[in-house]
C-alpha cells in the first residue's frame, strides 16, 4: 500500500518570501500522480499543482512549483513571493494510475502561516 | 462555484439521532467519494462510488450508510453515532481518465 508522509506539522513564512513544504511517499509502482492540495479556513480542498511521475520536468503553476525527485520519492512544494492568502493547510497526495478511479492517499497535512 | 456542493455545512446530532449528509456535483463526473477528516490525521477514504456502484468500503462501521441514487448525488446516512465520529466529512468527485478529484466544502459534524 502507498503511504504519504508530511513530517512537518507547521511552518511559517514572511510575506513575499519563499517557503518549501516537504513530502515523501512510498510506493512500488512506477507510474502515478502526485498532488498538492490547499485547504484554507473555508475548508474547501483546492488543487494547487499536479505532477505525473513519468514526466521528468517539474510542474509549475504561477508562484507554485514542485521539486519531484522520483528516485528519492520526494515531492516538495515551493511557494514563491508568499501572500497572506497562501495561509492554509497543505496536503500532499498520491494517486495510482492502475484501477479505474483509484483513490487518493493523503498525508497528514502541514499548516502554513504567513507573517505580514 | 466549485461544482461540488455539500449540505449541511454544520451538523450537531445526538447519539440516538438519524441524519443524512448530502453531496451534489455539477461537473458530469462518474465517481464520487466520502472522506473523513479528523484533527491531526490524514484524510481517510470511507466509500467510493463508480457509475453509481459502490466499489470500495474502507472498513467503515455500519452506522455510516452511503447511498448513490445517480452519478450526481451522494448521501451519507448516519445513525447511532459515537462522539469519536465527530469530524469534517468531505465529498469529492472525479472523472474517469482524469486524475484530479474535486472537493466540496465539507460538513462539520459534532456528535454529542
Amino acid at each position: 500500500a502507498q503511504t504519504v508522509t508530511q513530517s512537518q506539522p507547521e511552518m511559517s513564512v514572511q510575506e513575499a518570501e519563499t517557503v518549501t513544504l516537504s513530502c515523501t511517499y512510498d510506493t512500488s509502482e512506477s507510474d502515478y500522480y502526485l498532488f498538492w492540495y490547499k485547504q484554507p479556513p473555508s475548508r474547501q480542498m483546492i488543487l494547487v499543482i499536479r505532477q505525473e511521475a513519468y514526466k521528468q520536468q517539474n510542474a509549475t503553476e504561477n508562484r507554485f512549483s514542485v521539486n519531484f525527485q522520483k528516485a528519492a520519492k520526494s515531492f516538495s512544494l515551493k511557494i514563491s513571493d508568499s501572500q497572506l492568502g497562501d495561509a492554509a493547510m497543505y496536503f500532499c497526495a498520491y494517486r495510482s494510475l492502475t484501477g479505474a478511479n483509484s483513490k487518493l492517499t493523503f498525508g497528514k497535512g502541514i499548516t502554513l502561516s504567513v507573517r505580514p | 462555484e466549485t461544482g461540488v456542493t455539500q449540505t449541511p455545512r454544520h451538523l450537531v446530532m445526538g447519539m440516538t439521532n438519524k441524519k443524512s449528509l448530502k453531496c451534489e456535483q455539477h461537473l458530469g463526473h462518474n465517481a464520487m467519494y466520502w472522506y473523513k477528516q479528523s484533527a491531526k490525521k490524514p484524510l481517510e477514504l470511507m466509500f467510493v462510488y463508480n457509475f453509481k456502484e459502490q466499489t470500495e468500503n474502507n472498513s467503515v462501521p455500519s452506522r455510516f450508510s452511503p447511498e448513490c441514487p445517480n452519478s450526481s448525488h451522494l448521501f451519507l446516512h448516519l445513525h447511532t453515532l459515537q462522539p469519536e465520529d465527530s469530524a469534517l466529512y468531505l465529498c469529492a468527485s472525479s472523472q474517469e481518465n482524469s486524475p484530479e478529484a474535486f472537493f466540496g466544502q465539507g460538513t462539520r459534524l459534532t456528535v454529542v
